[in-house]
């Protein structure tokens, strides 16, 4: 079946370290994104890609970097210069259908806890 | 740029009760509009989509939502809830053209009382 897949589910990160998020998907849609979902704030966007090799700054992008090597990946760096990572991490990839209309599809998420 | 306001962070209806879950939204064109719904620690699940065709749109679960240009409005409803709804819903907009960039409203947490 296709969908996206984030790994893991569960994340610990020392304070200082690097961490990053996987985000694999086999619906071969173009777009992807990065949501960080925290209590009462909704979905914000951190970071999306339209195409291979192309990627724009979301709401909230300060602390965090992506790579856009593959259609089927879209890998999330969470650095040691976002103030407050602890947080569930959602991918999204879209699609624009034949009919114009647009299909989007999330993964199961990613919680990451700071230690 | 578009944007996405959904009244009201927290919803209590009883069971059997009409669930009623309210959207606005704001963009330059007519958009294509979404609600998706998240169980805890879960991602979202797509409930029902509007891309210009029926105004009345029919999603999963019994739910269905009505796009009402003349308001800006998306309003999600249900008439009759079941313990299994309660959730967190989100209501979402993309435009048709251009940059595929989904916005997403701030959730609203449905109860569902005995």
């Amino acid at each position: 079946d296709g969908g996206i897949t984030q790994s893991p589910k569960y994340l610990f990160r020392k304070e200082g370290q690097n961490v990053t998020l996987s985000c694999e998907q086999n619906l071969n849609h173009d777009a992807m994104y990065w949501y960080r979902q925290d209590p009462g704030q909704g979905l914000r966007l951190i970071y999306y890609s339209q195409i291979v090799n192309d990627f724009q700054k979301g709401d909230i992008a300060e602390g965090y970097s992506v790579s856009r090597e593959k259609k089927e990946s879209f890998p999330l760096t969470v650095t040691s210069a976002q103030k407050n990572p602890t947080a569930f991490y959602l991918c999204a990839s879209t699609h624009r259908t034949g009919a114009g209309g647009t299909e989007a599809f999330f993964g199961q998420g990613t919680r990451l806890t700071v230690v | 740029a578009q944007s996405v306001t959904q009244l009201g962070s927290h919803v209590s209806v009883s069971e059997g009760a009409l669930v009623l879950l309210r959207c606005n939204y704001s963009s330059s064109v007519p958009p294509y509009l979404f609600w998706y719904v998240q169980y805890p620690n879960q991602g979202l699940q797509l409930l029902l989509k509007y891309t210009s065709a029926a105004t009345l749109v029919k999603g999963i679960n019994g739910f269905e939502a009505e796009f009402k240009k003349s308001e800006t409005s998306f309003h999600l409803t249900k008439p009759s809830a079941h313990m299994s709804d309660a959730a967190e819903y989100f209501c979402a907009v993309i435009l048709p053209r251009g940059y595929q960039k989904v916005t997403f409203g701030t959730g609203t947490k449905l109860q569902v009382i005995p």
